[in-house]
């Protein structure tokens, strides 16, 4: 999707933690965005990022470093229901987004 | 329950059918997005309005159109439908300044 690249598949184990990365290769955007997606269900709003650095939000929490283009979401003690894809999106506030591909976490237990 | 509302929720066709897929954004936002999602390919961005103007337009095709009426409901018309037009389409909706899309639960098209 436009120059943004995540892993295709990633597996963990339930408890554990994962990091799921993405890499961009576009500037002049305002934000980051992080979002959940269930097969068939709409996409969910998880987090975003505005400046460099970590946002936490419980049980994920999100990095951004602009100078790198990259930004990556950290997921702590995995439980079975957060077997999703996660798609990560660069936009501004207020206009359309660009998504990447998404990457589709299955947690094992 | 993101407070956007598609209908229908799914639809099955012919190709080259017409139909019509109508999205309700939450109280209060004034845009409107539509997306694409087919299997082999991610969300793809169709367009963008805001309150009754068209502000973006991404990967759309030309027979596909859309309006945002004054209530601030949107339509999206997809016409001379193709196999390939089999997908899910998704409206999301936001309010200026803030950050975030709300999707809401998609319309699965079936084109036979």
């Amino acid at each position: 999707g436009q120059n943004i690249d995540q892993p295709t598949e990633m597996t963990a184990t339930e408890g554990a933690i994962v990091q799921i990365n993405c890499t961009y290769q576009t500037s002049g955007f305002n934000g980051l965005f992080w979002y959940q997606q269930h097969a068939g269900e709409a996409p969910t709003f998880l987090s975003y990022n505005v400046l460099d650095g970590l946002e936490e939000k419980g049980r994920f929490s999100s990095f951004l470093s602009r100078s790198k283009g990259y930004s990556y979401l950290l997921l702590k003690e995995l439980q079975m229901k957060d077997s999703a894809s996660y798609l990560c999106a660069r936009g501004n506030y207020g206009q359309n987004f660009v998504f990447g591909p998404g990457t589709r976490l299955s947690v094992l237990p | 329950d993101s407070g956007v509302t598609q209908t229908p929720k799914h639809l099955i066709t012919a190709t080259g059918q017409r139909v019509t897929l109508r999205c309700s954004p939450r109280s209060g936002d004034l845009s409107v997005y539509w997306y694409q999602q087919s299997l082999d390919q991610g969300l793809q961005f169709l367009i963008h309005y805001y309150n009754g103007e068209e502000r973006a337009k991404g990967n759309i095709l030309e027979r596909f159109s859309a309006q945002q009426f004054p209530d601030l409901h949107s339509e999206l018309n997809l016409s001379s439908l193709e196999l390939g037009d089999s997908a899910l389409y998704f409206c999301a909706s936001s309010v200026k300044d803030s950050p975030g899309q709300f999707f809401g639960p998609g319309t699965r098209l079936t084109v036979l």
